[in-house]
């Protein structure tokens, strides 16, 4: 089936640092993907959606210039948190869409941690 | 208001009981999806369904657009089965609306 490859699982860095997160669709060409934040204990809350070749569309709140989207192509998108300060430790996923009409895939999820 | 509510919030069953959880949903979806978050944090898109209903071995995913509700059953439930079950709606414009989730803990 198809997998969506997420890099690194977890990660922890100092405050004022960059770190940045890789989400793959290994199997299959993912014309959208989207990112989303996971707070302890609560639902998913995506930050934004991007497509190939062109910039994110970001969601109300979500700072775009700290948070990087790029989706270089129909295989990688990338998430670069940038200065991370403690608030951005959080849990970090990605999703996937196929070509098909039912096709969404996840990813399994970045920790990141900020000291 | 959240435009996803799940019900209940918190589940525990012994194991092989018959498990349902709920969504209700306040906007046009051109899909509802069921998501299953494991211990560890990782995701896996159970269903997405736009009508009717949809089985996969024990799991069964049903909808009813008129009602703008959808329901997840776990038949002969297990304790692997234990996780976080979030139903999420999309629309046409690729926004989702998540539930808050349910929390599943099957006991042996």
């Amino acid at each position: 089936g198809a997998v969506v490859s997420q890099h690194p699982s977890w990660v922890i860095c100092k405050s004022g640092t960059s770190v940045k997160i890789e989400c793959r669709s290994l199997d299959f060409q993912a014309t959208t993907m989207f990112w989303y934040r996971q707070f302890p204990k609560q639902s998913l809350m995506l930050m934004a959606t991007s497509n190939e070749g062109s910039k994110a569309t970001y969601e109300q709140g979500v700072e775009k210039d700290k948070f990087l989207i790029n989706h270089a192509s129909l295989t990688l998108s990338t998430l670069t948190v940038t200065s991370a300060h403690p608030e951005d430790s959080s849990f970090y996923i990605c999703s996937a869409r196929g070509r098909g009409p039912f096709s969404l895939h996840f990813g399994n999820g970045t920790r990141l941690t900020v000291t | 208001k959240n435009e996803v509510e799940q019900s209940p919030q918190n589940l525990t069953a012994q194991e092989g009981e018959f498990i349902t959880i709920n969504c209700s949903y306040s906007v046009g979806i051109s899909a509802l999806h069921w998501l299953q978050q494991h211990p560890g944090g990782g995701i896996v898109s159970l269903f997405m369904l736009s009508s009717g209903k949809k089985k996969h071995g024990r799991l069964i995913a049903t909808i009813n657009i008129q009602e703008k509700h959808s329901s997840l059953h776990i038949t002969a439930s297990h304790p692997r089965d234990s996780a976080v079950y979030i139903c999420a709606a999309t629309n046409t414009g690729n926004q989702f609306y998540f539930g808050t989730g349910t929390s599943l803990t099957v006991i042996p």
